[in-house]
């Protein structure tokens, strides 16, 4: 069982390339997300996903995309990089979405470091 | 807005105390608190999460208790060793918006031998 997997660890790219993270789970998880994690400024949501093809914008969207065709699989997509872009970028899923109904705890992958030049 | 707030934000302690996190929060209609470990260079490992009807959940050594009324949590850690230092980060679901975490910057532990 490998939980919340992410690839690549580490990336530099120069800017306007575009590139995909990839994140795959193996738990049949229903909700997945991407986070951004900057010093200083916490862990802020980018996309989420309730289940295979729905996908809803999370607080800094610009600048991303997310498509989600499976269950297992939730890749982010920088259009065109910027050096704003340049973070940590984490993927975490949970069996049921964060809502009042659905406690259950989110599972995270061990990040992608981006560094955009 | 929901703003949660984790004081200290560094703490060395020597091995074997018994210590506490802090968590605090805006708004008290929230549905459940998270506390997470993030270790250098990984991911947040969940350790505890609260509903919002409970008080406390424990596990091991770890005990989190939630006071909705005030506006607090606390990570209390008993016995502390070495392979506890770390990052703990607490995050609370906002009541009423089923998506979306609002997650404190994070208290750095550093358990001294």
């Amino acid at each position: 069982n490998a939980g919340v997997t992410q690839t690549p660890k580490f990336q530099v790219l120069k800017t306007g390339q575009s590139m995909t993270l990839q994140c795959a789970q193996d738990m049949n998880h229903e909700y997945m997300s991407w986070y951004r994690q900057d010093p200083g400024m916490g862990l802020r949501l980018i996309h989420y996903s309730v289940g295979a093809g729905i996908t809803d914008q999370g607080e800094v969207p610009n600048g991303y995309n997310v498509s989600r065709s499976t269950t297992e699989d939730f890749p982010l997509r920088l259009l065109s990089a910027a050096p704003s872009q340049t973070s940590v970028y984490f993927c975490a899923s949970s069996y049921r979405g964060q809502g009042a109904t659905y406690n259950s705890p989110l599972h995270f992958g061990n990040g992608t470091r981006l560094t955009v030049t | 807005k929901q703003e949660v707030t984790q004081i200290p934000a560094a703490l060395s302690v020597p091995e074997g105390e018994n210590l506490v996190l802090n968590c605090s929060f805006t708004d008290s209609a929230i549905y459940n608190l998270q506390w997470f470990r993030q270790d250098p260079g990984k991911g947040l490992t969940s350790l505890l999460l609260i509903q919002s009807s409970q008080r406390e959940q424990t596990s091991g050594r770890l005990n989190a208790s939630l006071d909705k009324s005030s506006g607090r949590s606390t990570l209390y850690i008993a016995a502390s060793q070495p392979g506890d230092s770390a990052t703990y980060l607490c995050a609370v679901g906002r009541a009423g918006n089923n998506r979306k975490l609002i997650w404190g910057l994070g208290t750095s532990l550093a358990v001294n031998p």
